[in-house]
């Protein structure tokens, strides 16, 4: 079965460092996307970057880059020189080329420390 | 580009009431999705959409929960009667599936609360 799995509830981090922010995912589907999304407190889901399971180079969107690592089957989120405006819930989530469905992680609680 | 329209923002209803959700997606996107997010959870798929057919509802409890896609654009996602369990955000989304990618874009989405 497909599961996508965020091994960090929650993390800590000052501001201006990078951030990594784990994600593992288990398929037997050639033919995949990686997708990752931020949830501010304020609740709206807000669309990052994505990784198609063909693409040869990392995704990068601005601060955003994704290290996709096929054969380890993950797809980690790096956000350079964090913001204070970084705190919030993010998740990964892995799509279906099938019938364009995700199914998500439980997600990670980033909390940027001034 | 406007993006995708939800309302109402927030819901107070006693259990066993009924209640409607309504969403408008983004311009041209075949694809809608709903869901629902429980606290601290990732969102929970209840009914996808494609143009006005339904393509999975297997997760909608139909009991209670029927949702609707008229004309391919506009959705609304009623429960009846609600339980206290149906507590939750509810999210709509919508997706353009003609492309390479097929990023799902969220509306503010519905804070309900059943007491």
């Amino acid at each position: 079965a497909q599961k996508i799995t965020q091994t960090q509830p929650g993390m800590f981090v000052q501001e201006k460092e990078a951030v990594t922010l784990d994600c593992t995912y288990d398929t037997s589907d050639q033919s995949y996307g990686l997708f990752w999304y931020k949830q501010p407190s304020s609740g709206e889901m807000i669309f990052l970057i994505y990784q198609g399971s063909y693409d040869e180079q990392n995704a990068t969107e601005g601060r955003y880059s994704l290290n996709f690592q096929k054969a380890r089957k993950s797809a980690n989120l790096v956000i350079s020189a964090s913001q204070l405006g970084d705190s919030a819930m993010y998740f990964c989530a892995m799509g279906e080329d099938s019938n364009y469905q995700l199914i998500w992680g439980a997600g990670t609680k980033l909390i940027i420390k001034p | 580009e406007a993006g995708v329209a939800q309302s109402p923002r927030y819901k107070i209803i006693e259990k066993r009431q009924s209640v409607a959700f309504w969403c408008n997606p983004i311009s041209g996107h075949a694809t809608l999705y709903w869901y629902q997010q429980i606290l601290g959870q990732g969102p929970k798929l209840l009914i996808q959409f494609q143009n006005n057919g339904v393509v999975d509802d297997s997760q909608l409890p139909k009991d209670r929960f029927s949702a609707e896609r008229l004309k391919g654009v506009d959705s609304t996602l009623k429960i009846q009667p609600a339980k206290l369990e149906d507590s939750a955000v509810y999210l709509c989304a919508s997706s353009s599936t003609s492309g390479t990618s097929y990023e799902q874009y969220f509306g503010p989405g519905t804070r309900l609360t059943v007491t």
